[in-house]
């Protein structure tokens, strides 16, 4: 079964630094990988996807993230942050065979310092 | 503008009470989900929907109940029989077909055993 894995569950970061949050996938088979905003008490907001193509996904609000297969990882990264940014942020992974669903991990709390 | 409504935002339940949550969506998506959120957890499927009159149990689907009577309407329906029920409840669509579909969120409901 697929799994995903955020291994930070909370990351701190001081306003205008850069940031990696880390997923990282198990499957043997083609996925899509995704990465999803939540801010407080609302739904979930799309980042970014990786369908196939280019390793390097580019995404809203600056944010891009590099799939790499040999390491089975998903990075999400941000070369400066805002305030604004502090969300919780999820990793999650459909196959090609079930492509309609999608696998959640853990997320990632993002709290950005002034 | 087109997007998924949930209902109510906020509910409370008493012990041994069958309470719905109502989705709507007017996106002509084919496909919806309910998840459950937990605090520092990610989604967990509970069940899915890719057409009219049919579904499917996710992941934690016991104690839970849905219906698909309309393309539009995706309502959950949380029994006594669910022994833990107090979560933040999140409703998706997508459109069925291709690969990589992007997943929709509502903006969520609380539930809240009393």
């Amino acid at each position: 079964a697929q799994s995903v894995t955020q291994l930070d569950s909370q990351v701190p970061v001081f306003e205008e630094a850069p940031v990696e949050l880390r997923c990282n996938y198990s499957s043997s088979v083609s996925v899509y990988l995704f990465w999803y905003v939540q801010y407080p008490n609302q739904g979930l907001q799309l980042l970014l996807k990786y369908l196939s193509g280019s390793t390097l996904v580019k995404g809203i609000n600056g944010f891009e993230a590099e799939f790499n297969k040999s390491q089975t990882s998903f990075h999400l990264r941000k070369p400066s942050v805002h305030i604004s940014d502090t969300a919780e942020y999820f990793c999650a992974v459909s196959d090609s065979d079930s492509s309609y669903k999608l696998i959640f991990g853990s997320g990632t709390r993002l709290l950005v310092r002034p | 503008d087109g997007g998924i409504t949930q209902s109510p935002k906020y509910l409370f339940r008493k012990e041994g009470q069958n309470v719905t949550l109502s989705c709507e969506q007017n996106l002509n998506h084919d496909a919806m989900y309910w998840y459950r959120q937990d605090p520092g957890q990610g989604l967990r499927l509970i069940y899915y929907s890719q057409i009219v009159n049919d579904f499917q149990k996710g992941d934690i689907a016991e104690g839970y109940s849905v219906s698909r009577e309309k393309k539009e309407s995706f309502p959950l329906t949380v029994t006594s029989a669910q022994k833990n029920p107090t979560a933040f409840y999140l409703c998706a669509s997508n459109p069925v077909g291709g690969t990589g579909n992007t997943i929709y969120f509502g903006e969520g409901s609380w539930l809240t055993v009393v």
